[in-house]
C-alpha cells in the first residue's frame, strides 16, 4: 500500500536561513512524488514533482526537492527562506500507473522575521 | 493556466439536507478527484473518476456519492448532511503520473 509520512507538524526557520521540510514515502514500483503548498483559506498549489531523471528537482518560488531512493525520501528545500513562504506544505505520492494520490498530513512552515 | 473551479466557497447547511458541491475543470483532464481536508488528518480521498460516468471509491466514501455526466464537471453529493461532514472539500483534476490541480476549496459547515 502507498503511504506518505511528514514527520514534523511544524518547522520554524529564521528568514534568510535555509529550510527543509521532510517527506518519506512507501510505494510499490517507481514513485511519482509531488510537493504542494497551501496558503490560508486557499486550495493547494503545485510546487514541483519527481517522475524520473535527475534526483534534484527545481520548482516554483525557488523551492527544490531531492529524491533519495535508498532512503525513500523526498525532502523539500529552499536555500534562503522568506516570511512569505510561511504556509502549509503537503507531500504526495502516486504509484506508477495508478490514478490515486496519497497525501501526507502536512507540515506548517513558519518563517520568522 | 489550468483552472479548477469550485462554485461554492462557503456553505452552511442543516443536518439532513442534501448538499451538492460542484467542480468544473477546463483542461480536458480524464481524472477528477474529491478530497476532504481536516486538521491533523491531511487530505483524504472521497471519490475519484477516470472518465465520464466512471467512478471509484476512495478511502472515505461513506455518506457521499458523486456524479460525472460531462468530462469537465464532477459533483460531490451529500445525501443527508451530518455534523461530522463539516470540513473543507477540495476538488482536483489531472492524470496518472501527471500533476493534479486543485480548486480553491469549499468550506462546508453542517449545523
Amino acid at each position: 500500500a502507498q503511504s506518505v509520512a511528514q514527520p514534523e507538524d511544524q518547522v520554524n526557520v529564521a528568514e534568510g536561513n535555509p529550510l527543509t521540510v521532510k517527506c518519506t514515502y512507501s510505494v510499490s514500483g517507481n514513485p511519482y512524488l509531488f510537493w504542494y503548498v497551501q496558503y490560508p483559506n486557499r486550495g493547494l498549489q503545485f510546487l514541483l514533482k519527481y517522475i524520473t531523471g535527475d534526483n534534484l528537482v527545481k520548482g516554483s518560488y525557488g523551492f527544490e526537492a531531492e529524491f533519495n531512493k535508498s532512503q525513500t525520501s523526498f525532502h523539500l528545500k529552499k536555500p534562503s527562506a522568506l516570511v512569505s513562504d510561511s504556509a502549509l506544505y503537503f507531500c504526495a505520492v502516486s504509484g506508477e500507473g495508478t490514478y490515486k494520490y496519497i497525501f501526507g498530513t502536512g507540515t506548517r512552515l513558519k518563517v520568522l522575521a | 493556466d489550468v483552472k479548477v473551479t469550485q462554485s461554492s466557497r462557503y456553505l452552511v447547511k442543516r443536518t439532513g439536507e442534501k448538499v451538492f458541491l460542484e467542480c468544473v475543470q477546463d483542461m480536458d483532464h480524464e481524472n477528477m478527484f474529491w478530497y476532504r481536508q481536516d486538521p491533523g488528518l491531511g487530505l483524504r480521498l472521497i471519490y475519484f473518476s477516470y472518465d465520464v460516468k466512471m467512478k471509484e471509491k476512495g478511502d472515505i466514501p461513506e455518506g457521499y456519492s458523486v456524479s460525472r455526466e460531462k468530462k469537465e464537471r464532477f459533483s460531490l453529493i451529500l445525501e443527508s448532511a451530518s455534523t461530522n461532514q463539516t470540513s473543507m472539500y477540495l476538488c482536483a483534476s489531472g492524470g496518472s503520473g501527471n500533476t493534479i490541480y486543485f480548486g480553491e476549496g469549499s468550506w462546508l459547515t453542517v449545523v
